[in-house]
């Protein structure tokens, strides 16, 4: 089955300055990569997503690139702020087939921390 | 819509108690996820359901874990006996099937259940 692997685990930066996650992914059936995001305490919920026809999508200060040939998918997070402080977690899908279909592999998950 | 519910919110029991987790799904959506969540394991797939029919139970842990879903809008988990390292918070998830324009891989999680068992 599909292999979600991300990085780094933990990551801080200073408010205002850049954010960036990255992960990669095995199976080139996979057409979908959501991004959750989780703060303490609560459940993950979606940020935003791709889908394999699209290489970039962009909501105000987060946006998520896609390469399909690397099978590689990234989070950017700008301008960063305290709020944004939180678990990430990236995920792919089982692609639009098979025994597989519907369900979401997870990454290990990202703990950033931006200080004031 | 309330979203996906869960109860309880939080569960504390003792070791071989007998532990029932509920979720309510949102309505229309057809596939139910089952995960836990730890510090050690991070976010783990149990078991998922599609029109309340099993898909995968390869992640649920060993016989002490068992999942039903005998209507649309309800499922359980049930670990007995509970063991200390049981202890997670365990999240229902579900989603909207295909072809609605929805992404409809999006998984909506619920509020989850900490269960504590000591």
């Amino acid at each position: 089955g599909e292999n979600v692997e991300q990085h780094p685990s933990t990551l801080s930066v200073q408010e205002g300055d850049s954010a960036v996650i990255k992960c990669t992914y095995s199976d080139s059936a996979s057409n979908y990569f959501p991004w959750y995001k989780q703060e303490l305490g609560k459940r993950p919920q979606l940020i935003i997503d791709i889908r394999s026809n699209v290489g970039e999508k962009k909501d105000q200060r987060i946006a998520v690139t896609l390469n399909k040939t690397a099978k590689h998918f990234s989070l950017h997070i700008t301008e960063t702020q305290p709020e944004d402080s939180a678990v990430y977690f990236c995920a792919a899908n089982g692609g639009d087939r098979g025994s597989t279909l519907g369900r979401l592999y997870f990454g290990r998950g990202t703990q950033l921390t931006v200080w004031p | 819509d309330a979203g996906v519910i869960q109860s309880p919110r939080h569960e504390v029991t003792e070791m071989g108690q007998e532990v029932t987790l509920r979720c309510k799904p949102i309505s229309g959506h057809d596939y139910l996820f089952w995960y836990r969540q730890t510090m050690m394991r991070g976010l783990e797939l149990l078991i998922y359901f599609n029109n309340n029919v099993p898909i995968d139970d390869s992640g649920m842990p060993e016989d002490r874990f068992s999942a039903k879903m005998p209507n649309a809008s309800f499922s359980t988990l049930k670990i007995q006996p509970s063991e200390p390292r049981d202890s997670a918070v365990y999240f229902c998830a579900s989603s909207l099937p295909r072809p609605f324009e929805v992404p409809a891989d999006e998984q909506f999680f619920g509020p989850g259940t900490r269960l504590t068992v000591l």
